[in-house]
């Protein structure tokens, strides 16, 4: 099946600074990418949709200037944290449209750590 | 109330046991339904893909909607240790506006 890289799998970092995280599709080509958020015991939460050649499609409530989304060619799309905070700290997960309808690929996520 | 509700388990049951996974949900205009399995640490894969009411079976799994009910199952037969994971359901009305269930921690005992 289709694969999705991230990297990096797990970054810890101090409170302040700005964190880039990558998202790869190794196989194919993704117009559109995902990104979620995952808390302990709660669900994916959909922060934006990013889309290539063009500006990401934030979801309510995610602050754009915070969550810094590029989508620079058809196999990668990049998250960047600016100014990180402790509340920053969660699993982020990014993902591709899948081969079914509604379907997605998923990353296999980075885990960030603010201190 | 969330669009997508999913006990979060944990659900811990013996090798060998036939497991039952449930959500409701709330917007009668979700078309598609998924079960996804997640790993610790790991993102989530895609198990089971259903469009509209009915049943679709593979291998030990099988997944079914009844929209009359708003209720989706997913049902892990001859249950085993590998299947020890957290199992999302998911719901879209279409154009990749998929909602989450908590996902039901499942562990199975050898």
């Amino acid at each position: 099946g289709a694969v999705v890289s991230q990297h990096p799998s797990r970054v810890i970092c101090k409170s302040g600074t700005s964190v880039k995280i990558e998202c790869r599709s190794l196989d194919f080509q993704a117009t559109t990418m995902f990104w979620y958020r995952q808390f302990p015991k709660q669900s994916l939460m959909l922060m934006a949709t990013s889309n290539e050649g063009s500006k990401a499609t934030y979801e309510q409530g995610v602050e754009k200037d915070k969550f810094l989304i590029n989508h620079a060619s058809l196999t990668l799309s990049t998250l960047t944290v600016t100014s990180a905070h402790p509340e920053d700290s969660s699993f982020y997960i990014c993902s591709a449209p899948g081969g079914a309808q509604e379907t997605q690929y998923f990353g296999p996520g980075t885990r960030l750590l603010v201190l | 109330q969330k669009e997508v509700e999913q006990d979060p388990g944990p659900l811990s049951v013996p090798e060998g046991a036939i497991v039952s996974l449930n959500c409701t949900y709330s917007n009668s205009a979700f078309q598609y339904f998924m079960w996804y399995r997640q790993y610790s640490r790991k993102g989530p894969e895609l198990l089971m893909y259903t469009y509209s009411s009915g049943n679709k079976e593979d291998g030990r799994f099988t997944a079914q909607v009844d929209k009359s009910s708003k209720y989706i199952s997913l049902f892990i037969r001859d249950s085993q240790p590998s299947d020890s994971a957290t199992y999302l359901c998911a719901t879209s009305t279409g154009y990749q506006k998929v909602t989450f269930g908590t996902g039901t921690k499942l562990q199975v005992i050898p």
